[in-house]
């Protein structure tokens, strides 16, 4: 079991905004990571420290937390964001990282 | 370029064993903190270990303490994941990626794991 829970699968309208939620006690102290991931390739980080995008990651992607949730969003969402994401973060004693089970995100 | 590749996966029976490993390139290998992260098939991610800059620090997730052993050989620019008693739920995609390090935020550092390499699979069967 995972220490981060996300919900399974979401979909969304071509264009239209969707939000993912990473639920768990460490997010409180430790801040979310987000990973993307397309069928057959490795993972690729899309926002990390929270709410920080690496070099070439649209702005359509985002993040933000709350107490012990983090979510991505999605703004105008792309064909190409069709993909399982996975948000990513420490445990309570912060040695070990933890991923959570990962949301499929369909684009309609 | 930045890049990880993994090599050593394959067939294998279990409680047999396996070693691991990643090969860095296009940065300065003994700076950065490693991690093997593996994917079940058709299943999620799992953190499987992490080993520090300079070998000192080890850590592992509890389905890989006292099974498996991370190292390092930063003349090589390599980390490998010795596996022993491999077990069927060890199948899996295994993945190396680095840890990138950013500012520190209410004394907690930012950190994420950047880039991950291409993966190579482990098969745990009779």
């Amino acid at each position: 079991s995972s220490d981060l829970t996300q919900d399974p699968a979401v979909s969304v309208a071509l264009g239209q905004t969707v939000r993912i939620t990473c639920q768990g006690d460490s997010l409180r102290s430790y801040h979310a990571n987000w990973y993307q991931q397309k069928p057959g390739q490795a993972p690729a980080v899309v926002i990390y420290g929270k709410n920080k995008r690496p070099s070439g990651i649209p702005d359509r992607f985002s993040g933000s937390s709350s107490g012990n949730t983090a979510s991505l969003t999605i703004t105008g969402t792309q064909a190409e964001d069709e993909a399982d994401y996975y948000c990513n973060s420490r445990d309570s004693s912060g040695n070990h990282y933890v991923f959570g089970a990962g949301t499929k995100v369909t684009v309609l | 370029q930045v890049q990880l590749v993994e090599s050593g996966g394959g067939v294998v029976q279990p409680g047999r064993s396996l070693r691991l490993s990643c090969v860095a390139s296009g940065f300065t290998f003994s700076t950065y903190d490693i991690h093997w992260v593996r994917q079940a098939p058709g299943k999620g991610l799992e953190w499987v270990a992490v080993i520090s800059y300079d070998g000192s620090n080890k850590n592992y997730a509890d389905s890989a303490k006292g099974r498996f052993t991370i190292s390092r050989d930063n003349s090589k620019n390599t980390v490998n994941l010795q596996m022993n008693s491999l077990r069927g739920e060890d199948t899996a995609v295994y993945y190396c990626a680095r840890e990138r390090v950013g500012e520190w935020v209410a004394g907690v550092a930012i950190d994420w794991l950047d880039p991950w390499g291409q993966g190579t699979l482990v098969t745990v069967s009779s």
